[in-house]
């Protein structure tokens, strides 16, 4: 089966510019996540959708992030303004069964 | 407060070594708990789970509720064991995933 694809693989801005990732999410998952990664850290929780509503936003920092699901398939994650401490691996997740999550390969954000 | 702590950041073992990945938690409940794997350039994913009382690629893990551990085993270390490893653990109804911050194994020849 095709894998969660994420776009762009890589992105680099500058502080206070805007940014958006792009997930597909595995066909027939329901549940979705996106994941923060900062180097040395294991992966934060940022939200979870079922279909396209949110299940869990507690983690997100909704001044400057957010992120919809629209028609419960295809995610976009946005950050506006991006600040220094953004700079991470941004995981979108997808999952049938809620016991396990399928990774996407992460846009990796560099912040200058 | 849900916490994941994995206090090896590096283990190095020598190929048929045991090896032994801690893992701790702190969880207001029962939780569920996992292990994921990432290998080198290739995505996160799972690899084994509690509930399921399985073995995958010879790995194990038993739960104990009194030390709030989940310790990720394996008799003979092989080289391809060679990857990141990360806890997790969610609650009963799996609404959230919790990962610790994870732990290289690598296995020398």
């Amino acid at each position: 089966e095709a894998g969660v694809a994420q776009s762009p693989r890589y992105k680099i801005i500058e502080k206070r510019q805007s940014v958006a990732f792009w997930c597909n999410p595995i066909s027939g998952h329901a549940t979705l996540y996106w994941y923060q990664q900062i180097l040395g850290q294991g992966p934060k929780l940022l939200i979870q959708f079922q279909n396209n509503g949110v299940v869990d936003d507690s983690q997100l920092p909704k001044d400057r992030f957010s992120a919809e699901r629209l028609k419960g398939v295809d995610s976009t994650l946005k950050i506006q303004p991006a600040k220094l401490e953004d700079s991470a691996v941004y995981l979108c997740a997808s999952s049938l069964n809620p016991e396990k999550l399928f990774f996407g390969s992460g846009t990796q954000l560099s912040v200058l | 407060a849900q916490r994941v702590t994995q206090p090896e950041k590096l283990l190095s073992v020598f190929k048929g070594a045991p090896v032994e990945l801690k893992c701790n938690y702190s969880y207001s409940g029962s939780p569920e708990l996992f292990w994921y794997v990432q290998y080198s350039r290739q995505r996160l994913q799972l690899l084994l789970r509690h509930i399921s009382r399985e073995s995958i690629k010879g790995f194990t893990a038993d739960l104990n509720k009194g030390e709030t551990s989940f310790h990720l085993k394996k008799p003979f270390a092989q080289e391809e064991d060679s990857a990141m490893y990360y806890c997790a653990l969610s609650g009963k109804n799996f609404n959230k995933f919790y990962f610790g911050s994870g732990t290289k194994l690598n296995v020398k020849p």
